[in-house]
Parts: C-alpha cells; sequence; structure tokens
C-alpha cells in the first residue's frame, strides 16, 4: 500500500516561510492534494493538483510536486495558519484508493 | 452553497453496525463530476478515507476496511449512507461526510460535512 510520509511538526515565526513536505515513492507522478485543518473544525482544502489554489485561499499558500517529495508552502506566516496540515493522493494501485499523510502540526512561535 | 450534513447514532456498541447517513443540499448528488464519500478521524489521530461512491453506485473502498464497509447512495433523496459492522473502540472516531472531484480518477475533496463523533462502547 501506498505510504504519504509528513513530519509530525513544523515551526515558524510570524512573517517568515513555512514548508511542509510530503513524501512518497515517485509522488511526483500523482496528483498531491493539501487541506488544512484547525481544532474542532473540517477540513479545508487548501491546494489541489499539486499547486492550485481554490478560490478564498489567499496566494501565501503555494504547492509543488516533484520526484519523491512534494511540498506545501506557506509564505509569510500568521497566526491563523496555526493548525494541522494533510496532505492526499489517489493511488491507482490495483486496489484503487485515496490515501492521507499522517498530518503535520504548524506551530506559529 | 453546498451542504453535507450527517446523522445516525451518536454510540454503537462492540460488535454491532455503524451507519450514517449523509444529506446533501444546494447540489445534486447525481452529478457526473462527483463522488461522495466518508472520512474518519479518531480522537487525537489523523485522517482516515474509509471508502466513496458515484452516483450510479460504483464504489471505491479503503483495502484495510473494505471487508466491514459498505456505501450506498439513494438519488431520489439526494442522500448516501455508510454501513460499519462488527465495529470496536478502535472505530471511535469523528466521522466526516465529503465531496470528492472527479477528473479520470477521484481527486481533491472539496466539500465536507461538519463531522460527527461515534463512539463505541457497551
Amino acid at each position: 500500500s501506498y505510504v504519504l510520509t509528513q513530519p509530525p511538526s513544523v515551526s515558524v515565526a510570524p512573517g517568515k516561510t513555512a514548508r511542509i513536505t510530503c513524501g512518497g515513492n515517485n509522488i511526483g507522478s500523482k496528483s498531491v492534494h493539501w487541506y488544512q485543518q484547525k481544532p474542532g473544525q473540517a477540513p479545508v482544502l487548501v491546494i489541489y493538483y499539486d499547486s492550485d489554489r481554490p478560490s478564498g485561499i489567499p496566494e501565501r499558500f503555494s504547492g509543488s510536486n516533484s520526484g519523491n517529495t512534494a511540498t506545501l508552502t506557506i509564505s509569510r506566516v500568521e497566526a491563523g495558519d496555526e493548525a494541522d496540515y494533510y496532505c492526499q493522493v489517489w493511488d491507482s494501485s490495483s486496489d484503487p484508493h485515496v490515501v492521507f499523510g499522517g498530518g503535520t502540526k504548524l506551530t506559529v512561535l | 452553497q453546498l451542504q453535507l450534513q450527517e446523522s445516525g447514532p451518536g454510540l454503537v456498541k462492540p460488535s454491532e453496525t455503524l451507519s450514517l447517513t449523509c444529506t446533501v443540499s444546494g447540489g445534486s448528488i447525481s452529478s457526473s463530476s462527483y463522488y461522495w464519500g466518508w472520512i474518519r478521524q479518531p480522537p487525537g489521530k489523523g485522517l482516515e478515507w474509509i471508502g466513496n461512491i458515484y452516483y450510479s453506485g460504483s464504489t471505491y473502498y479503503n483495502p484495510s476496511l473494505k471487508s466491514r464497509v459498505t456505501i450506498s447512495v439513494d438519488t431520489s433523496k439526494n442522500q448516501f449512507s455508510l454501513k460499519l459492522s462488527s465495529v470496536t473502540a478502535a472505530d471511535t472516531a469523528v466521522y466526516y461526510c465529503a465531496r470528492q472531484s472527479v477528473v479520470v480518477v477521484p481527486a481533491a475533496v472539496d466539500y465536507w460535512g461538519q463531522g460527527t463523533l461515534v463512539t463505541v462502547s457497551s
């Protein structure tokens, strides 16, 4: 089964850039989607198809995907960006299914 | 504005079957552009995808749960449902219903319900 690996936590100072990685075997060949989840709330889609932003998501959120690593980049981090972030792909194996990464807690110092 | 609302018992006994329904409003479940699915999150843990269904009835399931999961759709009521059999305490979680866009294969989840906590306990 396909596995997505995320760092459990990332810390960043306000105004700086946060990078959250999502590792997987040849993940660059898959489409990666990213979600933000704040405590007590449902997740929100922030990046889809590697680098596209849904309407209403600030331009500070961007994504990239190549090789074995996909990256969610948050520029000019704000206190309100503190949340859990999850990456997700579709595993088109013999038993196709959705795979989520384990999640990364972003702490704004 | 699309809305998804989960409904069902908040407490299920061990070995019994968990049953939830998701009612979709503000859009048609019969759209050819989406799958409709279930995702759960145990307290303090990450997201786990359970499965999804197309309006035609075509389904995909998480291989680790496949033997216990059935997802069905009722287009006349604009609803879809989840049944998870032989539950244990490990199935205690917040259960979300969700809409997943599809282009060739299911892609991003762009709408989520608010989630409903289901506790498995005697």
